[in-house]
């Protein structure tokens, strides 16, 4: 996970408040996805992104936003969090095919604790 | 709706013993991935199966992919400590869909 970073790594933030989560790449990969990890469900989709400023949903994408405005960079935006929303959310990325069907490569992870 | 179950979720093996994990999905899919994660890590890609029949293999661990009967295995030969990790299998129609996982503990 050498090309992809994350932060903040840890927060810790309250019911109602806005969060913002970054994910940046130095790899140029056109796909990037942002996942959460919860006990005894492996990880979900949240939403991912297939070039500037083209995304899209996935399975879980309820109460959050993203945006992606440069190839290196894709934000995912609690709008109001709630404590369903504490998890562990990572950072996705991969190369060039089409629907993403290579191997992804994911980052070191956020911790969110919603209060 | 894509499915990916995987089993056991937990594991509990002894050094030097073998074991398979299994990975079975619910819909057409012809490209698998293993990956392992490392209590508070990220996520580590281990295997990509991409065709019926195959395998690959790396130090104990052997994957294979039979897409007819939409089955994975990771076995596990000899299990030393350092193997000691929960294993996903994710499944990739035009998202990957990851399995729950496998808490692999190996102990003396």
């Amino acid at each position: 996970d050498a090309g992809i970073t994350q932060s903040p790594r840890h927060k810790v933030t309250e019911t109602g408040t806005p969060v913002t989560l970054r994910c940046h790449q130095t790899e140029n990969h056109r796909y990037m996805y942002w996942y959460r990890q919860d006990p005894g469900h492996g990880l979900r989709l949240i939403h991912y992104s297939y070039g500037v400023k083209d995304t899209d949903k996935g399975e879980v994408s309820d109460g959050y936003s993203v945006s992606r405005s440069k190839t290196e960079d894709f934000l995912l935006t609690l709008e109001s969090a709630t404590s369903s929303q504490t998890s562990v959310y990572f950072c996705a990325i991969s190369g060039g095919l089409a629907g993403g069907q290579e191997t992804q490569y994911f980052g070191p992870g956020t911790r969110l604790l919603v209060l | 709706e894509l499915k990916v179950e995987q089993n056991p979720l937990f594991l509990s093996m002894q050094e030097g013993k073998n074991y398979t994990i299994y990975c079975n999905y619910s819909t057409t899919s012809d490209r698998l991935y293993w990956y392992r994660q490392d209590p508070g890590k990220s996520l580590e890609s281990l295997f990509v199966l991409l065709s019926n029949g195959a395998v690959k293999q790396e130090g104990r661990l052997m994957a294979s992919l039979d897409t007819k009967a939409r089955l994975s295995t990771l076995h596990i030969t000899a299990a030393v400590h350092d193997l000691s990790a929960t294993y996903f299998c994710a499944v990739n129609t035009d998202k990957l869909i990851f399995g729950t996982g496998t808490r692999l503990q190996v102990f003396p």
